[in-house]
């Protein structure tokens, strides 16, 4: 089992809609939480960062949380074609404290 | 605001050659890292260096070497380039890692032939 496990798509979005990706995680030690966009050829940035459980919003972003089962997602509301990247997530597990696993990504596409 | 700087950008090796990666970051963080990223593999750690002075192997570190020069300086060495060396390179630093994750720097394309 990856330590970190994402659908890498591609999903598939219309303009203005909800973009929903999620992530699963095998140790339960885990601290922290990413989402990182990647646009194609380029390096990977940080949008959003979570450690506790619920939700945390940024502009049109949200990360979710749930640690009792696992799983991580982030949804971009009003979703624009600038959106189309890949998002990876990544974990600080309680194994590897002082680096980051990454999924392998998931890759959206927003239609116009 | 250079952040993490890496080069070359671009190199093509034939097989059996060597070379050196070199990643600044000017932002004064303890830790660095190595990544390579391959097509439906995600990023994979090679090496990292939590602080000044210590390196630690990663998940990938086979047919690779890494120096912490100094905070600001981590550099990784391919002693006898092979093909499966073919990659994104990707060097990283980080502060706060809990809270802030990485910044990289942006990536080198290595061809191995």
């Amino acid at each position: 089992q990856k330590e970190v496990e994402q659908n890498s798509g591609p999903l598939s979005v219309p303009e203005g809609a909800i973009a929903s990706l999620n992530c699963t995680y095998s140790d339960r030690g885990s601290q922290s939480f990413f989402w990182y966009r990647q646009y194609s050829g380029k390096s990977p940035e940080l949008i959003m960062f979570i450690y506790s459980n619920g939700d945390k919003e940024d502009g049109r972003f949200t990360a979710q949380l749930n640690k009792a089962s696992q799983y991580v997602s982030l949804l971009i509301r009003d979703s624009q074609p600038s959106d189309s990247a890949t998002y990876l997530c990544a974990v600080n597990t309680r194994s590897s404290a002082s680096k980051i696993i990454f999924g392998s990504g998931t890759r959206l596409s927003i239609r116009p | 605001n250079a952040g993490v700087t890496q080069t070359p950008k671009f190199q093509v090796l034939k097989t059996g050659q060597s070379m050196t990666l070199q990643c600044a970051q000017d932002m004064n963080h303890n830790s660095m890292y190595w990544y390579r990223q391959d097509p439906g593999m995600g990023l994979r750690l090679i090496y990292y260096s939590a602080s000044e002075g210590t390196t630690d192997k990663g998940e990938v570190p086979n047919g690779y070497n890494v120096s912490r020069l100094n905070k600001r300086e981590f550099s990784l060495r391919l002693e006898s380039a092979a093909p499966s060396q073919t990659s994104v390179y990707f060097c990283a630093s980080s502060e706060a890692l809990l809270e802030g994750g990485y910044t990289f720097g942006s990536g080198t394309r290595l061809t191995v032939v």
